[in-house]
């Protein structure tokens, strides 16, 4: 159980596209989702929180007009990068947290989206 | 914010050597995880282990939590046993989140 999906696991695209990847929990209803960034070498790092119905949380220094969030449904959400650039390229990971109590308080993991920007 | 330390920052082993990893956080905590994120880059939750010790065979975790630290043990690595630890917690205030360590980078040669 506690599966995550993510969608598409690699793209390349053209500076000043936009790239949207999709996160979605299989086997289990998601009120919470993540999304994280990585860059070679690194950890993780949070970029913004997302429940379904309502707006994201982005931490500090994400901007929310580049990195768009949707949380559609309990176990889909979007992560949209406007205008690429190559700064952009980076491991997209995101992670989904179900309701306490149907399982425990933990976050499972997405295979992560590997972006490339031309 | 929460400092979350880890070390070793790189490990090199001979497979069926045993290993203990160590992770130092700054603040009180009340849910600590351990993951293992593998060469093509998937986490896979090892343990969620706030307090206590917790044995999944060959794997093994302590959390002392009044001493702001866990130890993740590794017995007769395995080849497959290579990728990046991590412990991960969250920041005050802040329950639902989760900060990253600064990973512990393993190989394990056969």
């Amino acid at each position: 159980g506690a599966v995550v999906s993510q969608h598409p696991s690699w793209v390349i695209c053209k500076s000043g596209t936009s790239v949207k990847i999709e996160c979605r929990s299989l086997d289990f209803q998601a009120t919470t989702m993540f999304w994280y960034r990585q860059f070679p070498k690194q950890s993780l790092m949070l970029m913004a929180t997302s429940n379904e119905g309502s707006k994201a949380t982005y931490e500090q220094g994400v901007e929310k007009d580049k990195f768009l969030i949707n949380h559609a449904s309990l176990t889909l959400s979007t992560l949209t990068v406007t205008s690429a650039h190559p700064e952009d390229s980076s491991f997209y990971i995101c992670s989904a947290r179900a309701d306490p109590g149907l399982l425990t308080d933990t976050q499972y993991f997405g295979p992560g989206t590997r972006l490339t920007v031309l | 914010g929460i400092q979350v330390e880890q070390s070793p920052p790189d490990l090199i082993l001979q497979e069926g050597a045993n290993s203990t990893l160590r992770c130092n956080f700054s603040d009180s905590v009340n849910n600590l995880q351990w993951f293992h994120q593998n060469p093509w880059g998937q986490l896979i939750n090892l343990f969620y282990i706030p307090s206590g010790t917790k044995q999944n065979g060959r794997l093994s975790a302590t959390t002392v939590a009044t001493e702001r630290y866990s130890l993740l043990y590794i017995s007769s690595s395995q080849t497959t046993d290579s990728g990046v630890y991590f412990c991960a917690l969250p920041p005050i205030g802040a329950t639902n989140k989760l900060i990253f360590g600064t990973g512990t980078l393993l190989a394990v040669q056969p």
